[in-house]
């Protein structure tokens, strides 16, 4: 199955700024979703990214606050911006293996404190 | 409205005992249901179910679907106490996914 490298695994930020997380895949894959998990919360989709293709986003999430970048077919980034301690989850990217058996592979997930 | 609803949202058990999970969803354009196991923060995937009645199997852990009556279960025999997580299940529908909130396993020595 696909290995993701997801960065940074954890931070702090102030309210205000802005952070990008990154994820770098191991092998070319068409779709990487991001996902934002609050504490006592379900996994929440929050966009879907295609290579040379605008993000798709869910319901309650906009480009403005949430840009994403999908250069290529292996990396995709997601900011986070303006933020504000509601924004304090932990932010996973997933990709979707195409394979009957293997499903999705999850990136092991940012953990982000807005203080 | 779509969802997917996870019982018992928790449980503590003794190692040995076997465990059912339950999974029931309301969607609309079913593509497959999901189990994943989280510890600390990333989910990891155990089974997908896409056809009703074909248990899959992986050590002590299976899982079967039935897709007449929107549910899926998840059995894990003879627990450990490294079984013991968060146990996430996701019904995919085209591009979207519905996770539920979890049924959180602790497994007491």
């Amino acid at each position: 199955s696909a290995v993701i490298s997801q960065k940074p695994s954890r931070d702090i930020c102030q309210r205000g700024t802005s952070l990008t997380i990154q994820c770098q895949v191991d092998s070319q894959v068409t779709m990487m979703f991001w996902y934002r998990q609050q504490p006592g919360q379900s996994l929440t989709l929050i966009a879907t990214a295609n290579q040379g293709s605008e993000a798709t986003y869910e319901s309650g999430f906009v480009i403005d606050k949430f840009p994403i970048s999908r250069p290529n077919l292996t990396f995709s980034t997601l900011t986070v911006s303006n933020m504000s301690p509601e924004d304090s989850s932990i932010y996973l990217c997933s990709v979707e293996e195409g394979s009957e058996y293997y499903g999705y592979t999850f990136g092991s997930g940012t953990r982000l404190t807005v203080v | 409205e779509d969802k997917v609803v996870q019982s018992p949202l928790s449980l503590v058990v003794h190692e040995g005992d076997t465990v059912t999970l339950n999974c029931s969803y309301e969607v609309t354009n079913f593509r497959s249901l999901l189990w994943y196991k989280q510890e600390k923060k990333a989910p990891t995937f155990l089974f997908m179910l896409t056809s009703s009645g074909i248990e899959k199997k992986s050590g002590r852990l299976s899982s079967i679907l039935d897709k007449k009556e929107l549910f899926s279960i998840l059995n894990i025999t003879a627990t450990q106490t490294g079984d013991s997580a968060v146990y996430l299940c996701a019904v995919e529908t085209g591009n979207q996914f519905y996770f539920g909130t979890g049924t959180s396993l602790t497994v007491i020595p």
